[in-house]
């Protein structure tokens, strides 16, 4: 069965809205979390590593302010697409993962604003 | 940086063809690798992963060898089925730093 759980799988929203994606490690704590962004026909690309109890670490060129990040626990991680505009629709997807292990991804969230 | 080179797609092959789909990678320290698989309307799985060097990976009848020498992760298959139509994605992931860089993966079409 699934170990990430990431809700929602799609949304559809008006600009300016801000959105709100969640994903929950089911059968581990997971004290790192990684949010990615995936542009059609590209690979993922990492946003941002977030930690639990502290403050993400966002890769160069991304926006903190835009893309908010809280790790408030060990098995939830949520990602708010502040205001979003439609160049921030993209298929956003979250894994958790220690050492070397693989990850586990989330299902995936396919966000369009209209 | 770290980062990794994938095959451009799309492939498309016939039933029980052999496939191959190259990866290349540059790293700073001693990556793992991995090969990742989405099947249309899914998420990512892991197909198949190597920690270190001369390590060969499988899985479903997939195969890739850690080859240090040339940086390359290779994936290949002897005969591939319809079933196998997916994206692949390599990945590398460095152990210290604790994230995974993956290549603009590979659509591949299998066709009856």
């Amino acid at each position: 069965g699934a170990v990430v759980s990431q809700h929602p799988s799609r949304v559809i929203c008006k600009s300016g809205t801000s959105v709100k994606i969640e994903c929950r490690s089911l059968d581990f704590q997971a004290t790192t979390m990684f949010w990615y962004r995936q542009f059609p026909k590209q690979s993922l690309m990492l946003m941002a590593t977030s930690n639990e109890g502290s403050k993400a670490t966002y890769e160069q060129g991304v926006e903190k302010d835009k893309f908010l990040i809280n790790h408030a626990s060990l098995t939830l991680s949520t990602l708010t697409v502040t205001s979003a505009h439609p160049e921030d629709s993209s298929f956003y997807i979250c894994s958790c993962g220690a050492g070397d292990q693989p990850q586990h991804f989330g299902d995936g969230t396919r966000l369009s604003i209209l | 940086g770290n980062s990794v080179t994938q095959m451009e797609g799309p492939v498309t092959l016939s039933e029980e063809a052999f496939l191959t789909i190259n990866c290349t990678y540059t790293a700073t320290g001693y990556p793992s690798l991995f090969w990742y698989v989405q099947y249309p309307g899914e998420g990512l799985q892991l197909l198949l992963k190597a920690t270190k060097a001369d390590d060969k990976g499988s899985n479903k009848g997939f195969e890739a060898t850690y080859r240090k020498e040339t940086t390359s992760f290779h994936l290949e298959k002897g005969s591939v089925q319809v079933s196998d139509s997916a994206v692949y994605f390599c990945a590398l992931n460095i152990f210290n730093n604790n994230d995974m860089r993956f290549g603009a993966g590979t659509r591949l079409t299998v066709k009856p």
